[in-house]
């Protein structure tokens, strides 16, 4: 099983539209948990912290499930500046991060 | 806002050289980080950094691969004599610490081994 697993996509939504993501995780042992959005050719941005109540960052809403290991991404009236690729990213209680391939997302006018 | 900083932005070189990758981290950061992305693949773990000393690495980040922060502000790579399958964007971070979780990271160095 993989570390992190992600449907790799693409998700292709019109502007406006809601958007969720998944993303397992295999190291039940985990303690952090992260989204990021990485555009093209660019480096991993952090978009928001996953925490065990659920956070929302303005129009993105994050989940953690620990008991099914499971974490979710919800984009809520997507933009077109949202067009990334978004990677769930775990850290399983050591220096590092685990990064899943990633979720493609494009949103068209 | 401080950001980490990578120079150069792409790099070429012939197999069997040696490279340097350098790296500048956020201002006040105690943990920096090398990662890699192989084109079309995930991000990877390489090595991790704090109090002048390896704390973690991978696999990867076997003899060929060593670490160095020469001066207060610079955090380095060098990868002794490349292979093709070195061919890879290859990202800074770096964590405040202080328990913080979140690292961030540099614009990335595209090294080519040809």
């Amino acid at each position: 099983r993989k570390e992190v697993e992600q449907d790799p996509g693409p998700f292709n939504v019109p502007e406006g539209a809601t958007v969720a993501f998944n993303c397992t995780y295999s190291n039940s042992a985990s303690q952090s948990f992260f989204w990021y959005r990485q555009d093209c050719r660019k480096e991993p941005k952090l978009l928001m912290s996953v925490y065990s109540s659920g956070n929302e960052d303005g129009r993105f809403t994050a989940q953690l499930n620990r008991a099914s290991q499971y974490i979710s991404l919800l984009i809520r009236d997507s933009k077109l500046s949202d067009s990334a690729t978004f990677l769930c990213v775990v850290n399983p209680h050591t220096d590092k991060l685990i990064f899943g391939t990633g979720t493609r997302l494009q949103v068209f006018p | 806002e401080p950001e980490v900083t990578q120079t150069p932005s792409h790099q070429v070189t012939q197999m069997g050289q040696e490279v340097i990758l350098r790296c500048v981290p956020i201002s006040n950061h105690l943990y920096f980080y090398w990662y890699r992305q192989i084109l079309g693949q995930k991000v990877e773990f390489l090595v991790s950094f704090y109090n002048n000393e390896i704390s973690e690495k991978s696999e990867i980040f076997d003899d060929q691969f060593s670490v160095e922060r020469p001066d207060g502000s610079n955090f380095t790579l060098k990868i002794r004599s490349t292979k093709l399958e070195d061919s890879a964007m290859y990202f800074c971070a770096s964590n405040p610490g202080q328990g913080a979780l979140e690292q961030y990271f540099g614009p990335g160095t595209r090294l080519t081994v040809t």
